[in-house]
């Protein structure tokens, strides 16, 4: 089945930089790759999805690269600031009798220091 | 519009109870998605379902865990004979029903606590 490996340790950063989150996968060959944002205590809001056929994708001071040869897709987050503190979740979705389910990595937890 | 409605937000059953769980998708959205999170871990699908219909259950459970979407009200994830194990969050999703394209919408999760 897919496997989705996203960095268990938290990226520790300062406000002001870029962070970098990466996800990577094997067994699969996804149609499109899907970034989203939990912070504790609540469901995952979707940020970003990028498809098979797309390099990058921008949403403000989102970007989302999706490598299929690598299999690896990245978010960046520019201009980081405190407030965007989080976990974000790499999805990918997985074929299961004919059906397609959202899979989710684990996450990789973000901490933006002021 | 409002969003994915869970509850009850914080649930609390002994062991052996029943725990019931339930999701109203956002309006229009036909596809609703199940998952269970522990701590420090990633949310584990469970079952995924469309109006009246069971489309896929590969990860629920074989007994204790059952889960229905009826054709009015909201879909209902029921727990017979809770253990310590089952505590966890469980997060409904749901989706318009356009597979391969869109994002899931989630609710912000039911915790239930067994003691």
């Amino acid at each position: 089945s897919q496997k989705i490996e996203q960095n268990s340790e938290a990226l520790n950063i300062q406000e002001g930089k870029t962070a970098t989150l990466t996800c990577n996968y094997t067994n699969y060959s996804p149609a499109y790759l899907q970034w989203y944002r939990q912070d504790p205590g609540r469901g995952p809001v979707f940020l970003l999805l990028i498809r098979e056929n797309e390099k990058e994708k921008r949403k403000e001071r989102l970007k989302v690269t999706f490598d299929t040869t690598l299999k690896q897709s990245l978010f960046h987050i520019t201009a980081s600031q405190p407030a965007d503190s989080a976990t974000y979740l790499c999805a990918l979705e997985e074929a299961s009798g004919g059906s397609y389910i959202p899979t989710f990595g684990r996450g990789t937890s973000l901490i933006v220091h002021p | 519009n409002a969003g994915v409605m869970q509850n009850p937000r914080h649930l609390v059953r002994r062991r052996g109870q029943e725990a019931r769980l339930r999701c109203s998708p956002m309006k229009g959205h036909s596809h609703v998605y199940w998952y269970r999170q522990l701590p420090e871990e990633g949310l584990k699908f469970m079952v995924y379902l469309q109006k009246e219909n069971i489309i896929d259950e590969s990860g629920m459970p074989k007994e204790r865990f059952s889960a229905e979407f009826p054709k009015e009200g909201p879909s209902i994830l029921r727990i017979q004979q809770v253990v310590r194990g089952d505590s966890a969050a469980y997060f409904c999703a749901s989706s318009p029903g356009v597979r391969r394209t869109s994002e899931a919408f989630f609710g912000q999760g039911t915790r239930l606590t067994v003691v």
